[in-house]
């Protein structure tokens, strides 16, 4: 059965750094999502990508982040100059037609820690 | 603020027991709710996406109801078994965006 792939599953960065967060949709998805869970608290709502453009993002999804879609199959997270806050685990996710419509499919996520 | 809620927060029932726990979200302009299953390591499973009042949806050993007036859903698991054992988490939509509640843990014992 097709999944949404993550790399690196584990990722150790030095505050102020530029990390790049990778994801591999499953093939025929054409949304795309990031979420974060910060140890102990709810996941949360990132940002959401269609035909190439942020369709949605929340108040989290500051300047010091962005999305691309750089060739058909990637989809990567990039934090600019990372925070100590920014230490958390970041999943992406893909479905066909849209996030209300239907199941939403996750990947097993980026742990990332910030030193 | 939206709130999603889910209680108990963690849950141990032995083998064989049914359980059953919460998810509380507002009951105003409501569009669809998600159930998924996360096993520690794994990724987030769904389980149903539940849109109209009323719905009861069934997987197996597990079922969910959903009351959009007073704006809450039930996850039941009958009969749990060790395998079940994960966080069951709801995500309310709201704009478009997935509101995820806190999670119920569950620990089956055998």
């Amino acid at each position: 059965e097709p999944e949404v792939t993550q790399t690196p599953s584990h990722q150790v960065t030095q505050m102020g750094q530029e990390v790049i967060l990778r994801c591999v949709p499953i093939s025929n998805h054409l949304y795309f999502y990031w979420y974060r869970q910060i140890l102990g608290q709810k996941v949360e709502f990132l940002v959401s990508f269609y035909n190439n453009e942020i369709s949605e993002k929340s108040e989290i999804f500051d300047d010091q982040f962005s999305v691309e879609r750089p060739d058909g199959s990637n989809f990567t997270l990039k934090i600019r100059s990372t925070k100590l806050e920014d230490s958390a685990m970041y999943f992406c996710a893909s479905n066909q037609g849209g996030i209300a419509k239907e199941t939403q499919y996750f990947g097993p996520g980026t742990r990332l820690l910030v030193l | 603020i939206l709130n999603v809620e889910q209680s108990p927060q963690s849950l141990h029932v032995q083998e064989g027991d049914s359980t059953n726990f919460t998810c509380s979200f507002p009951s105003s302009n409501f569009y669809a709710l998600h159930w998924y299953r996360w096993e520690t390591a794994k990724s987030p499973e769904a389980l149903f996406v539940m849109t109209l009042n009323g719905d009861e949806k069934k997987k197996g050993r597990i079922s969910a109801t959903l009351n959009t007036k007073e704006g809450y859903s039930y996850l039941y698991i009958k009969g749990s078994q060790p395998e079940d054992s994960a966080t069951y988490l709801c995500a309310f939509i709201h704009t478009d965006k997935l509101i995820f509640g806190t999670g119920t843990r569950l620990q089956v014992f055998p």
